[in-house]
This record gives C-alpha cells, structure tokens and sequence, in this order.
C-alpha cells in the first residue's frame, strides 16, 4: 500500500526566511508525485508534478526536487501570501486508475 | 475555462439522514475523484468514476455510493449519515493525458 509522511506538520517562518518542506513516500513504482496548496476552506490547487528522480520543477518562489525516497518544496524568500497548507500526495503503480495518496500536509505560516 | 464546480458548498444534515453532493468536471475531463478530508485523517480517496464505470473504490462503507453521468458529471450519496461523516467531501477530475488532478472547492457536510 502506498504511504506518504509529510513533515513538518507545522511550519511559522518570517517573511524572506527560505525552507523546505519533506515528503517521503512508498510506492510499489512511482507513477507521479504530486504537490498541491490548499487555502483554509478552498479546495487544492495544484502546484507540480514530479515523475523521476533527479526531476525539479520551479514556479515563482517555490521549486519541487524528487528524489527515489522523497521529495522537497523549497519556498524561497516566502511572503505572507505563501501561507497555506501544502500537501503531497503519489500516484503508484498498484493504484487502479487516478488514485492518489495523500499525506497529512505542512500548514506554512508566513509572517510579515 | 471553469473548473470544477461542486454544489451545494454548504449543508447541514442529521443523524440518520442522506445526502446527494454533485460535481461538474472541467469541460473535457472523463474522469472524475471524490475525497474525503477531515483534520483527523486528512485526504482520503472514496471513489473514481471514468465513463460512468467506477473504477476504483477506497476503503469506505457501503452507506457511501456515486455514480457518473453521460456528460461526465458526478454525484455521490452517503445514506444513514454518522456524526463521524462529517467532512470536507472534495471532487476532483483530470483528463486521461495528464496526470494531474483538479479539485473543485468542495462540499462541506455538518452532520448534527
């Protein structure tokens, strides 16, 4: 069964103050990793997909790595905007048809 | 081009009552996902319907059941409803081209 541990639960960074979020995850093979930013209230958003190791995907201040055990979101010079909960979920091969698999997201809270 | 619409956003139902939730995939998308997600046990996958054939199914009771319709909109029943269902209850369609998923804003069920 395919497993996805995210930390840390919780995360309070000043504004401009870099990190980077975990997910490890197990899958029987990797179909697609997902990352997805979730607003209290709103559904998802989704942000990137990886599928191999060694692939990194950028959009504005975030960047996703994979690698063949977990992947990263580094959010760089974050603003308060960036506050959300970040959720990772996997696609695996034992997984019939779309079936993700989420882990318990990083709610980020960025202060001025 | 809209996303993925979920009505009604709000409801609030009774021990022992049933509920209908609807979703309207983006235009295009075959495939349709509902999720549930609660604080206690985050995103959890309930079902996936691709060309009205449910395609994979999680681990939930029988009380909770969908189907899909020729235009690809999706609805899902939960019967007998518990205090323990109430959720954020999430939809979320892709095409068969991509691999990732969009939500739509979700159905929040207050079960009293």
């Amino acid at each position: 069964e395919d497993q996805v541990t995210q930390s840390p639960e919780a995360l309070r960074l000043q504004e401009g103050e870099s990190s980077s979020l975990n997910c490890s995850y197990t899958v029987s093979g990797l179909r697609g990793l997902f990352w997805y930013r979730q607003d209290p209230g709103k559904g998802p958003e989704f942000l990137f997909t990886l599928y191999s190791a060694g692939e990194e995907k950028e959009k504005e201040r975030l960047k996703a790595t994979l690698t063949k055990k977990e992947s990263f979101l580094h959010i760089t010079a974050p603003k308060p905007e960036d506050s959300a909960t970040y959720l990772c979920a996997v696609r695996g091969w034992e997984a019939a048809g779309n079936k993700l698999t989420f882990g318990g997201g990083t709610r980020v809270l960025v202060k001025p | 081009k809209a996303g993925v619409t979920q009505t009604p956003r709000y409801l609030i139902k009774t021990r022992g009552q049933q509920v209908t939730l609807s979703c309207s995939p983006i235009s295009g998308h075959r495939s349709v996902s509902w999720y549930q997600q609660t604080p206690g046990q985050g995103l959890q996958f309930l079902f996936e319907y691709f060309s009205e054939t449910q395609r994979n199914k999680g681990n939930f009771p029988g009380r909770f059941s969908g189907r899909q319709f020729s235009n690809s909109r999706s609805e899902m029943n939960v019967s007998t409803l518990e205090l323990g269902d109430s959720a954020l209850y999430l939809c979320a369609s892709k095409t068969e081209n991509t691999g990732e998923l969009f939500f739509g804003e979700g159905s929040r069920l207050t079960v009293l």
